[in-house]
């Protein structure tokens, strides 16, 4: 069974551009979260889908969002981007939301805001 | 405000030792807890959970220890392998918010040939 595939893997963006990234879940799990790694923060929660609908949001600014697809694949985007937002974003899938699933990351897509 | 700490950013052991990786939490409501394996230009692997009704889970060479009085859990290695070696996380979770997990910060574990 494949595993979490998120593109692109490395990104460099300007301020104030936008960026999307992908991230396809495991076959037959529909729960997506994404997540924002930098150093010293550890991984910082943005938000939850599933069933195309979001669950969960983190406590980050309205220039992060996202959206899932009727074949669980997800997107996040992120508008007018800031130096801090230079992170590693991780994308997780479980088969079903709830605490007691375990979620599954992708490799992360690196970006790099200039 | 993190809620859920990793005070040591770093620990080094001997191969064949014990590794004990801690990690602190600060909400009550947490029920749900686990660790994850980073190695570098990877995500991180799921390694072993515990829920609170329990304090000890064993799977072969990692156990997780929780103790809800303290809000402390720990992850035990025995015996350590350099394989071992990479950043380890400690995430926690409340059954009522879904898979909106809090990390900590991660220790970067090195066993030593």
């Amino acid at each position: 069974k494949a595993g979490v595939t998120q593109t692109p893997r490395y990104l460099i963006k300007t301020r104030g551009q936008q960026v999307t990234l992908s991230c396809s879940p495991i076959s037959g799990h529909r729960s997506v979260s994404w997540y924002q790694q930098t150093p010293g923060q550890g991984l910082q929660f943005l938000f939850e889908y599933f069933s195309e609908t979001q669950r969960n949001k983190g406590n980050f600014p309205g220039r992060f969002s996202g959206r899932q697809f009727s074949n669980s694949r997800s997107e996040m985007n992120v508008s007018t981007l800031e130096l801090g937002d230079s992170a590693l974003y991780l994308c997780a899938s479980s088969s079903s939301p709830g605490t007691t699933y375990e979620q599954y990351f992708g490799p992360g897509t690196r970006l790099t805001v200039t | 405000d993190q809620q859920v700490k990793q005070n040591s950013p770093s620990l080094s052991v001997q191969e064949g030792r014990i590794s004990i990786l801690n990690c602190d939490y600060t909400n009550s409501m947490f029920d749900y807890f686990l660790w994850y394996k980073k190695y570098p230009a990877e995500g991180p692997t799921f390694l072993i959970s515990i829920s609170s009704i329990k304090d000890k889970n064993e799977d072969g060479r990692f156990t997780v220890f929780l103790n809800k009085s303290a809000k402390h859990l720990s992850l035990h290695i025995v015996p350590s392998q350099p394989g071992d070696s990479a950043v380890y996380f400690c995430a926690a979770s409340s059954s009522n918010t879904g898979n909106q997990f809090y990390f900590g910060t991660g220790t970067s574990l090195t066993v030593i040939p």
